[in-house]
């Protein structure tokens, strides 16, 4: 089965970039989507389709995806986007289904 | 406004049944493939079924297959999970969740809405 590897953990200064990767076999293949789940709630869509944003996201969320890597990128990093992200793909190669990464805890220091 | 509530959770013991329902609302119900994503307690997300508009494609993670059933009503606006021979290892806050995509099918779309999720706990 389709595996998606992400550092657990990310720590970046307010203000600065945070890139949190998304590692899999030829992942630059496939749709990426990316979730973002604060404490108690519920995940948010805040990319899809590699680059794509959902209404309401800030331009700070963006997204490339090439090889065997996707990278979610968070601009101007304010405190509350310290959150744990998930990417997200449909494995195709095993029987159509969905597979989460691990989960990275972004730490805003 | 899309509303998708989950019920059904609780606690049970090892090998019972229990059948998780999710209510959604604010969308044309019957437009849309639905999934169950679930997480353990301090662990991160697992998928664990997607069912399309008319229940023509279904989907399993290899954990759940066999013993989990999907499925959908959708005169009720309602989505199910029933999960039998549950064990330990289901606990877990269970997620129903919205597709992205309007076409009805299962196809690679993102879940771009999500209800609170209802908790299982199976222990004895």
């Amino acid at each position: 089965s389709y595996v998606l590897t992400q550092p657990p953990s990310v720590s970046v200064a307010p203000g600065q970039t945070a890139r949190i990767t998304c590692g899999g076999n030829n992942i630059g293949s496939k749709s990426v989507h990316w979730y973002q789940q604060k404490p108690g709630q519920a995940p948010v869509l805040v990319v899809y389709d590699d680059s794509d944003r959902p209404s309401g996201i800030p331009e700070r969320f963006s997204g490339s995806n090439s090889g065997n890597t996707a990278t979610l990128t968070i601009s101007r990093v304010e405190a509350g986007d310290e959150a744990d992200y998930y990417c997200q793909v449909w494995d195709s190669s095993s029987d159509h289904r969905v597979v989460f990464g691990g989960g990275t805890k972004l730490t805003v220091l | 406004e899309v509303q998708l509530v989950e019920s059904g959770g609780g606690l049970v013991q090892p090998g019972r049944s229990l059948r998780l329902s999710c209510a959604a609302s604010g969308f044309t119900f019957d437009d849309y493939a639905m999934h169950w994503v679930r997480q353990a307690p301090g662990k991160g997300l697992e998928w664990v079924s997607g069912i399309s508009w008319n229940s023509g494609s279904i989907g399993y993670a290899d954990s759940v297959k066999g013993r989990f059933t999907i499925s959908r009503d959708n005169a009720k606006n309602s989505l199910y999970l029933q999960m039998n021979s549950l064990r330990a290892e289901d606990t877990a806050l269970y997620y129903c969740a919205k597709v992205y995509d309007s076409s009805g099918y299962y196809t690679p779309s993102p879940f771009d809405y999500w209800g609170q999720g209802t908790l299982v706990t199976v222990s004895s």
